[in-house]
């Protein structure tokens, strides 16, 4: 059975550093990889989605990679901004017609 | 750029009430998806609906659920009659490609339902 985990849960930096989320699923047997971002209460909005023949995506300060064969996928955030405070989904998609979710990392970037 | 919408963006209910929740997928799409989240919880997968039936569908999704297209352009979630555990943020999404491992679901921005 697939389960992701992201790691850290939360996390709170002061504005400007880099900093890296990670995502670990357990089969690595997936078809695509996409990362999330969920402001409070509300809804997911896409941010980066890597195929499994993709090494890494990137999107302005946003760089996603994928290491299939090690089960695992990092999202890169570039000089962080208050604005990039949200919790940051991965998802995979093993070709069963659904993705399956981490449960987020929380970030917090302090002005 | 073309997107899943939903309605209502939040509908309280009492227990043991019918709701329905409303998605109009990206038009073109052939593939729809609910998913749920429950507050501090994981974005679950309930079910997935191809060619006007369901494709596969969770433990999650009993008979209290079920899900319709009922024209060309809306798919609904019907929970017959809810619980307070149903109260969620539940998600719509869609897919067009013919082949699903080919393209990303694309999410709707989710209906809050609030069960008291």
């Amino acid at each position: 059975k697939q389960e992701v985990t992201q790691i850290p849960a939360a996390l709170s930096v002061p504005e400007g550093e880099n900093l890296v989320l990670n995502c670990s699923f357990t089969d690595s047997a997936i078809y695509n990889l996409q990362w999330f971002r969920q402001d409070p209460g509300k809804g997911l909005t896409s941010l980066l989605l890597i195929q499994s023949s993709q090494r890494e995506q990137t999107s302005g300060r946003l760089n996603a990679s994928l290491d299939k064969s090690s089960g695992r996928s990092t999202l890169y955030i570039a000089a962080s901004q208050p604005g990039d405070s949200a919790t940051y989904l991965c998802a995979v998609y093993p070709g069963t017609y659904k993705y399956i979710f981490g449960t987020g990392t929380r970030l917090k970037v302090l002005a | 750029e073309p997107e899943v919408t939903q309605t209502p963006s939040h509908q309280v209910t009492q227990m043991g009430q019918e709701v329905i929740l409303r998605c109009v997928p990206i038009s073109n799409h052939l593939y729809f998806y609910w998913y749920r989240q429950i507050l501090g919880q994981k974005v679950e997968f309930l079910v997935s609906f191809y060619n006007n039936e369901i494709s596969e569908k969770s433990e999650i999704f009993d008979d209290q659920f079920s899900v319709e297209r009922p024209d060309g352009s809306n798919f609904t979630l019907k929970i017959r009659s809810t619980k307070l555990e149903d109260s969620a943020m539940y998600f719509c999404a869609s897919l067009g490609a013919p082949i699903p491992d080919t393209d990303t679901q694309y999410f709707g921005p989710g209906t809050r339902l609030t069960v008291l």
